[in-house]
């Protein structure tokens, strides 16, 4: 099975910062990527699918890149409205998720 | 507009089987590239994908939970089963059912959820 590893686990940031997270696949997985937002109490919400497309709706403050094994989700100014955990998944052989990164108030 | 609605037993003991079903509107799982999915998440801890029902009836299940699962569908009542046998403590979690489809030559992954239903295991 494709694992999924994301880091950091934690990230502390202001608002207005300009925040990365990372996310490395045990193997290849072309661009088959996707990214997600969870708020306590709520079901994910896509953000980004196929590493680098914008889900209709969402913000363009995010951005993914990367192919292959390496991939990083950017907020380019983090908003109020961005404290969350976030999860990649992977879906080039079955489905898997990282383990997530939650982004909190410094 | 689409919807999917999980509904199930809140509370399962230990070595049951539990159903769980996703009743879904706004898209249906006859046309071609639609899948319906189930991922559950323990309290505290992170995503698990659990298994898929395409379309055309292809289904896929996590490897290490395999002989545990089923996924079926009912496309004239627009929803999924899911049944897990065997059931633990490990699998209390909030459970989600979520859509997969298509757009272009596309597949886009879980881009509607339920609103997930927590399963408590305890005796």
């Amino acid at each position: 099975d494709i694992q999924m590893t994301q880091s950091p686990s934690t990230l502390s940031a202001s608002v207005g910062d300009r925040v990365t997270i990372t996310c490395r696949a045990s193997q290849s997985i072309s661009s088959w990527l996707a990214w997600y937002q969870q708020k306590p109490g709520k079901a994910p919400k896509l953000l980004i699918y196929k590493a680098s497309s914008l889900e209709s709706g969402v913000p363009s403050r995010f951005s993914g890149s990367g192919s292959g094994t390496e991939f990083t989700l950017t907020i380019s100014s983090l908003q109020p409205d961005d404290f969350a955990t976030y999860y990649c998944q992977q879906y080039n052989s079955r489905e898997t998720f990282g383990q997530g990164t939650k982004v909190e108030i410094k | 507009q689409v919807t999917l609605r999980e509904s199930g037993p809140a509370l399962v003991k230990p070595t049951q089987t539990l159903t769980l079903t996703c009743t879904f509107s706004g898209f249906s799982l006859i046309t071609s590239g639609m899948c319906v999915s189930w991922i559950r998440q323990p309290p505290g801890k992170a995503l698990e994908w659990l298994a898929r029902i395409d379309w055309d009836d292809d289904t896929n299940y996590s490897t290490s939970l395999k002989t545990r699962l089923t996924i079926s569908k009912d496309t004239s009542k627009n929803l999924v089963v899911l049944t897990m046998t065997n059931m633990d403590p490990v699998d209390t979690a909030t459970y989600y059912c979520a859509r997969t489809t298509h757009r272009g030559t596309e597949r886009v992954y879980f881009d509607y959820w339920g609103q997930g239903t927590l399963v408590t295991v305890s005796s």
